[in-house]
């Protein structure tokens, strides 16, 4: 399994600000994964971030407003930016385990947009 | 890509045997299925994984039915440190579309 590390771990930001949330990899990983889950909520896919391309981005999310960067294997950021008290969500990074099939998460960034 | 339903809770008490379902009626023929297991503040951890039949590990085991519309989670002999929330979720290797279901919180009581 890996160990996943996200700063900040909440943050509490004013609207039409941005935040860059950073997740690290304690091993080298082909792909990464970020989340949004809302209080309560499921979780729901924003992009999946491959190094050396390009994130690719799910419906309902644009990388205008969630630029993300994999700089290399092991670390990753997402941008919230232009915040709304809509973005207010915890927000996790995961990346793909050896099996192709399981996924280890961060332990999350709490968003609250005021 | 397969759109997934679970109950919202279950009840249960600690050594009784589990089982979650997770609906999942539309899934491809190439979409795989995994649970997880979430307390609060944390993020989901990893349980298990399959394709058809029946998957165990040390910690459950996973009921596919061979039209793989559903699958069941299974937790042997709960025990208070179960409680947290369940979820499965369908996903698809080639496009990376990886879909959770709505969720299941398991109270698990003395």
């Amino acid at each position: 399994s890996a160990v996943i590390s996200q700063k900040p771990s909440r943050d509490i930001c004013q609207r039409g600000t941005s935040l860059t949330i950073q997740c690290q990899v304690d091993s080298q990983v082909t792909m990464m994964f970020w989340y949004r889950q809302q209080p309560g909520q499921s979780l729901t896919l924003i992009a999946t971030a491959n190094q050396g391309s390009e994130a690719t981005y799910e419906s309902g999310f644009v990388i205008d407003k969630f630029p993300i960067s994999r700089p290399n294997l092991t670390f990753s950021t997402l941008t919230v930016s232009n915040m709304s008290p809509e973005d207010s969500s915890i927000y996790l990074c995961s990346v793909e385990g050896q099996g192709g099939y399981e996924q280890y998460f961060g332990p999350g960034t709490r968003l609250t947009v005021t | 890509l397969a759109k997934t339903t679970q109950p919202i809770s279950m009840d249960s008490y600690e050594g009784q045997e589990v089982n979650i379902t997770c609906s999942h009626n539309n899934i491809a023929t190439n979409d795989y299925i995994t649970w997880y297991q979430q307390f609060p503040s944390q993020g989901p951890r990893f349980i298990i994984q399959g394709y058809k039949t029946k998957v165990t590990n040390e910690v459950a085991s996973l009921f596919i039915p061979a039209d793989r519309k559903s699958s069941t989670l299974s937790l042997p002999r709960v025990s208070l440190s179960d409680t947290a929330v369940y979820y499965c979720l369908v996903g698809n290797g080639a496009t990376n579309k990886l879909i959770f279901g709505t969720g299941t919180l398991l109270a698990v009581q003395p």
